[in-house]
């Protein structure tokens, strides 16, 4: 089983609804829980981070942990053009090192 | 703040030769940096964790001779391909994390390198 787990193919999603990533990892020893957008070519960048079983709302997107479930979601409203990029959702298991998920797609078409 | 500067963002280079890339962190301290390696339509690998003052940690698989990591400072990491291959082209992407250990930054990537070996 893989660390990280990203398993649903690229998502379309017209512009102004809300996209739906989810994340599923196997170490229950996780931390922390990051997700990384990154646009073609161009290195990752911090989206979110959530550390406590629950949501957290920043802007337009919503992390969602749960810790019994072992998943981490997120939810981006109002979609925009911009938001097209890869999804990555990335997990600190406690030795400092960050394991990725493969990444998830999104297009958001006009 | 948590800014890291990586360079060069590209380079080209011919096979048996040797490429030098440097991840400075620009406004934090960073005892730890960690190298990346990203192929096309796939996610990212870490290589090595990189140890200021000390022997960089390699991942299962990855030969330490070949990709030399050196941490000789607090906001400096350099990674040196050596011997490079057609097989080594691919996106190189150093991270680092803000010593004081304040969780909102996270870890922060630097620009990524693409090597292509010719």
């Amino acid at each position: 089983q893989k660390e990280v787990e990203q398993n649903s193919g690229p998502l379309s999603v017209p512009e102004g609804a809300i996209a739906s990533l989810n994340c599923t990892y196997s170490d229950r020893g996780s931390q922390s829980f990051f997700w990384y957008r990154q646009y073609s070519g161009k290195s990752p960048e911090l989206i979110m981070f959530i550390y406590s079983n629950g949501d957290k709302e920043d802007g337009r997107f919503t992390a969602q942990l749960n810790k019994a479930s072992q998943y981490v979601s997120l939810l981006i409203r109002d979609s925009q053009p911009s938001d097209s990029a890869t999804y990555l959702c990335a997990v600190n298991n406690g030795n400092n090192r960050l394991a990725f998920g493969k990444g998830n797609q999104v297009v958001v078409i006009p | 703040g948590a800014v890291v500067s990586q360079h060069p963002s590209w380079v080209i280079c011919k096979s048996g030769t040797s490429v030098k890339i440097e991840c400075r962190s620009l406004d934090f301290q960073a005892t730890t940096m960690f190298w990346y390696r990203q192929f096309p339509k796939q996610s990212l690998m870490l290589m090595a964790t990189s140890n200021e003052g000390s022997k960089a940690t390699y991942e299962q698989g990855v030969e330490k001779d070949k990709f030399l990591i050196n941490h000789a400072s607090l906001t400096l990491s350099t990674l040196t391909v050596t011997s490079a291959h057609p097989e080594d082209s691919s996106f190189y992407i150093c991270s680092a994390r803000d010593v004081s250990g304040r969780m909102s930054y996270g870890y922060t990537f630097g620009s990524g390198t693409r090597l292509t070996v010719v």
